[in-house]
């Protein structure tokens, strides 16, 4: 089945640091999403991409859709102790409806 | 607009027994699609109703089922409960087009 391989698994980063992950995939997707999610909460969608190539902002977030279509980051600039969480790619193929296809996820630790 | 509701927030159950969770999905979202998320196996796709009907079924046991009904709102049920559902259960609605999917917080199940 579409597996999606997303690295680094963990990161430890000091305040105001910049932050990068990323998710590669064997197969093809048309839409990849990226949420956060704290601890028992739901994942929240942070940013959505649908093209190849497209970059979309939300604040001092940023992803990428990967021009390949199997590949998609995220990175986080300016880092503040609230960023705390893990970040999970997903992704959708034509042929999955809305069946999303997780990352393992990307636990993120800031040190004030 | 009101969030993806899910309730219970926590169930605790006993091994055989069955369980019904439910989730109210965005107003005017007509796609539902349950989620298993645990440690090991991270985000696992369950299935996915559109306008009452399943689109898409994951690997998951015939133990595990799903309804839709005529107002969206869907709900999840686990017959002869084993040690191994013990999961944080999420519903995600999306709009018809299915490429924005928002997560409700969950249903912590544990079976005991």
């Amino acid at each position: 089945g579409q597996q999606l391989n997303q690295s680094p698994q963990s990161m430890f980063i000091q305040e105001g640091e910049d932050v990068s992950m990323n998710c590669t995939s064997s197969s093809i997707f048309n839409t990849w999403l990226w949420y956060k999610q704290d601890p028992g909460e739901g994942p929240v969608l942070l940013i959505a991409l649908y093209k190849a190539g497209e970059l979309t902002s939300n604040g001092r977030l940023t992803a990428q859709f990967g021009i390949t279509r199997k590949d998609s980051f995220l990175n986080i600039s300016a880092s503040i102790p609230s960023d705390v969480g893990i970040y999970f790619c997903a992704g959708i193929s034509g042929t999955s409806g809305s069946r999303l296809t997780f990352g393992e996820g990307t636990q993120l630790t800031v040190n004030p | 607009k009101a969030g993806v509701t899910q309730t219970p927030r926590y169930l605790i159950k006993t091994r055989g027994q069955q369980v019904t969770l439910s989730c109210s999905p965005i107003s005017g979202h007509r796609s539902v699609s349950w989620y298993q998320q645990t440690p090991g196996q991270g985000l696992q796709f369950l299935f996915e109703y559109f306008s009452e009907t399943q689109r898409n079924k994951g690997n998951f046991p015939g133990r595990f089922s799903g309804r839709q009904f005529s107002n969206s709102r869907s709900e999840m049920n686990v017959s002869t409960l084993e040690l191994g559902d013990s999961a944080l259960y999420l519903c995600a609605s999306s709009t018809d087009s299915g490429r924005r999917a928002f997560f409700g917080q969950g249903t912590r199940l544990t079976v005991v």
